[in-house]
């Protein structure tokens, strides 16, 4: 498999659980990205990895929010006591990192919480 | 928050006739990229522009970019009826670090 991979594909959650959703990029990318898209709109910028290194976390929408990528390759997003306005889709891309190379996505994992 | 305003928000055209999307975005950029979203899926990237191109054609999809006006287009000819998507434009900030701001797309339908 040569594409950003994302698990789960859906996730169905009761409020103020915990959810983890996992991001597999593209094997050579050392740039990692977490996006949230919700319904009619563009996807909107969480977070990133360069490696392991967090280099941006001040787009992630609460204390709630976090992310890791302990060995540079693949990523958890979780979030924490889930709200039903945490319903969306959480999305993935990975890319060279080099200037004016593309980013590449995943399938996206669509959360409900119910 | 949305750095693009994509225009129109939806369109809908003929199979066989050409479609053209509209970008505009607020600041300066390294380069400014076209993906398309079938309903509920991820991204597909469809091209990349450089802040110092002016056009750039993929097959059927041509690209412009005029950095002075801040916008860019889409255009995709003899479209097809697996064209219909949502497509987005996103843009490269400078000094943005690589990650993407993206506009509230483009709903292209595309009827046989």
């Amino acid at each position: 498999d040569t594409g950003v991979s994302q698990d789960p594909r859906h996730k169905i959650t009761k409020r103020g659980q915990n959810v983890t959703f996992r991001c597999d990029p593209i094997s050579e990318h050392n740039r990692l990205y977490w996006y949230r898209q919700t319904l009619g709109q563009g996807p909107e910028f969480l977070t990133y990895f360069q490696n392991e290194a967090q280099l941006e976390k001040s787009r992630l929408l609460s204390n709630r929010f976090s992310a890791e990528r302990p060995k540079g390759s693949f990523s958890t997003l979780e979030i924490q006591r889930t709200e039903q306005g945490d319903s969306a889709m959480y999305l993935c891309a990975s890319s060279q990192g080099h200037m004016n190379t593309e980013a590449f996505f995943g399938q996206g994992t669509r959360l409900t919480v119910v | 928050s949305q750095q693009g305003e994509e225009d129109p928000q939806a369109l809908s055209i003929q199979e066989g006739e050409n479609a053209t999307m509209n970008c505009s975005y607020k600041t300066s950029i390294n380069n400014l990229q076209w993906y398309r979203q079938n309903s509920g899926r991820g991204l597909v990237h469809l091209i990349l522009i450089r802040s110092n191109e002016r056009e750039k054609h993929s097959g059927r999809l041509r690209v412009t970019l005029d950095t002075s006006k801040k916008s860019s287009s889409l255009l995709i000819t003899a479209s097809r009826a697996a064209d219909t998507a949502s497509y987005f434009c996103a843009t490269d900030r400078t000094g943005g670090g690589n990650k993407l701001t993206f506009g509230t797309g483009t709903q292209l339908k595309v009827e046989l």
